[in-house]
């Protein structure tokens, strides 16, 4: 059983389209971040967010924090194909401070 | 300018060889970790290294075993490769906990 849940799994949209990717816990996380990964490199930093309720907003990007600190969103306004990749959320247990898990990830594919 | 570094990019070896892999940073950071990404991307941590202490170690085999001889290197051995070994390696640092930053990874495969 994974700690953090992420969907969908897979995502193939077209150019234009809105989306949502979610990652899910029961668990309760001290700060949680979000990565892009591309075919071939390592995973890259998106966004940390740390507040419950919080909101951040990268260009069409809009992460989101639950509440609870269980759960956290990203939603892409208005996909490009160069938002293609491997989405990859991680968080930092409240209970085990310095060590991220990550979820399984999305892979988002965006079609021209 | 490369912010976090691993050396081979690609290796390829026998069943049974032992092998390192390099990694370095620049970004000043005090903690690094070695990941495994296998062939579904789940990305898992390994190991983890604060000030050069070993802070995290997971469930790995002995023939896996880090080194990091100071704050900015942290390396990895692995003796008797074998066939699940196969997977991509990130190296990873961060400023105290959260926020990581990896490598561009080392594609292991054991033949």
């Amino acid at each position: 059983t994974q700690l953090l849940e992420q969907s969908p799994q897979f995502l193939s949209i077209q150019e234009g389209e809105n989306l949502t990717v979610y990652c899910n816990s029961s668990s309760v996380f001290s700060s949680l971040q979000w990565y892009r990964q591309e075919p071939g490199e390592g995973p890259v930093l998106l966004v940390t967010v740390v507040t419950g309720g919080e909101v951040k907003k990268l260009k069409r990007l809009t992460f989101q924090f639950g509440d609870a600190r269980k759960d956290s969103s990203l939603h892409i306004t208005a996909a490009q194909p160069g938002d293609t990749g491997l989405y990859l959320c991680a968080g930092e247990l409240l209970t085990n401070a310095g060590k991220s898990t990550f979820g399984d990830g999305t892979t988002l594919t965006v079609k021209p | 300018d490369t912010a976090v570094s691993q050396t081979p990019k690609y290796l390829v070896t026998q069943m049974g060889n032992d092998k390192s892999i390099k990694c370095e940073q620049n970004l000043g950071h005090d903690t690094m970790y070695w990941y495994k990404q296998d062939s579904k991307k789940f990305l898992k941590i390994m190991f983890s290294y604060n000030n050069k202490e070993l802070i995290i170690n997971e469930t790995v085999p002995n023939r896996f075993s880090p080194k990091s001889p100071d704050k900015a290197h942290l390396n990895l051995h692995i003796n008797s490769l074998e066939l699940g070994d196969s997977a991509v390696y990130f190296c990873a640092s961060s400023l105290g906990r959260g926020a990581q930053f990896f490598g561009p990874g080392t594609r292991l495969t054991v033949l």
